[in-house]
C-alpha cells in the first residue's frame, strides 16, 4: 500500500516565476489537503478536496494560489508570481471518512523562492 | 487565543525511559478529535495515534499512549522506553467537528524531543 507522493520534493525559484505541485493520494482516499508549514512552526491548512469538489479554503490561500483536483485522483497546487514569503513546506494529506478520520502526509514540497 | 497549545518547545530524555509530552486544546464544539504527529528532520508528518472526543478510554499504539483529560482539555502524549529513533519534532492537533464533515487539522507549535544515549 503506497503512500502519499508529492513531487518535486524540492523547488527553487525566483521571485514572480510561478510554481506547481502535484499531490498522489493514498488510492481510495476520497478527501485530499494541502498545508503550508513554515520554519519552526506547525502546518497550517491551505485547502480541502472531497472527490473533485473543493470544499475549504483558508483565508491564507491568496489570489495567487490555486487549487485543483480534476478527476478526484491527484492534485496540483499552484502558485503565481511567488514572493519570497512564500517559501516553505508545502504538505499534502489525504484520508477516508471513517470515525476515526486520519490524514496521512506525504514528504511535502520544500519551497525556496529566491 | 490558541486552539492547540504545546508549552515545552524542547525537550531531552534518557534512552528507555518515559516521557510526556503535553498538549492542551481550547474549543466549544462537542465533537473533535485528537491527534498526535512526529515529524523526523527527513520533514514527513508521521500519524502516531488518535483520540476522539466520545472515547471512554485512552488511546494506546504500541509504546504510544494518550492521557485524555478532558475536563482540563488536555492530551498529552506518553512515550514509553524511549529509542534513540523517538529524536523528532512531536506535533499535536486537532479537528473540530464530527469527522464525517471532513474538518482540517489545527496544528500546535510542536515540542522537539532528543533522546540520550
Amino acid at each position: 500500500d503506497t503512500g502519499v507522493s508529492q513531487d518535486p520534493r524540492h523547488k527553487i525559484t525566483k521571485r514572480g516565476q510561478n510554481v506547481t505541485f502535484r499531490c498522489d493520494p493514498i488510492s481510495e482516499h476520497n478527501r485530499l489537503y494541502w498545508y503550508r508549514q513554515t520554519l519552526g512552526q506547525g502546518p497550517e491548512f491551505l485547502t480541502y478536496f472531497q472527490n473533485e469538489a473543493q470544499l475549504e479554503k483558508s483565508r491564507l490561500l491568496s489570489d495567487r494560489f490555486s487549487a485543483e483536483r480534476p478527476k478526484g485522483s491527484f492534485s496540483t497546487l499552484e502558485i503565481q508570481r511567488t514572493e519570497q514569503g512564500d517559501s516553505a513546506m508545502y504538505l499534502c494529506a489525504s484520508s477516508l471518512p471513517t470515525s476515526y478520520e486520519t490524514q496521512y502526509f506525504g514528504p511535502g514540497t520544500r519551497l525556496l523562492v529566491l | 487565543a490558541q486552539k492547540i497549545t504545546q508549552t515545552q518547545p524542547g525537550m531531552f530524555v534518557q534512552e528507555k525511559e518515559a516521557v510526556t509530552l503535553d498538549c492542551t486544546y481550547d474549543t466549544s464544539d462537542p465533537s473533535y478529535g485528537l491527534f498526535w504527529y512526529k515529524q523526523p528532520s527527513s520533514g514527513e508528518m508521521i500519524f502516531l495515534i488518535y483520540q476522539g472526543s466520545y472515547d471512554q478510554q485512552n488511546a494506546t499504539e504500541g509504546r504510544y499512549s494518550l492521557n485524555f483529560q478532558k475536563a482540563r482539555k488536555s492530551a498529552n502524549l506518553v512515550i514509553s522506553a524511549s529509542q534513540l529513533g523517538d529524536s523528532a519534532m512531536y506535533f499535536c492537533a486537532m479537528r473540530e467537528g464530527p469527522w464525517w464533515a471532513g474538518n482540517m487539522l489545527t496544528f500546535g507549535g510542536g515540542t522537539r524531543l532528543m533522546v540520550k544515549p
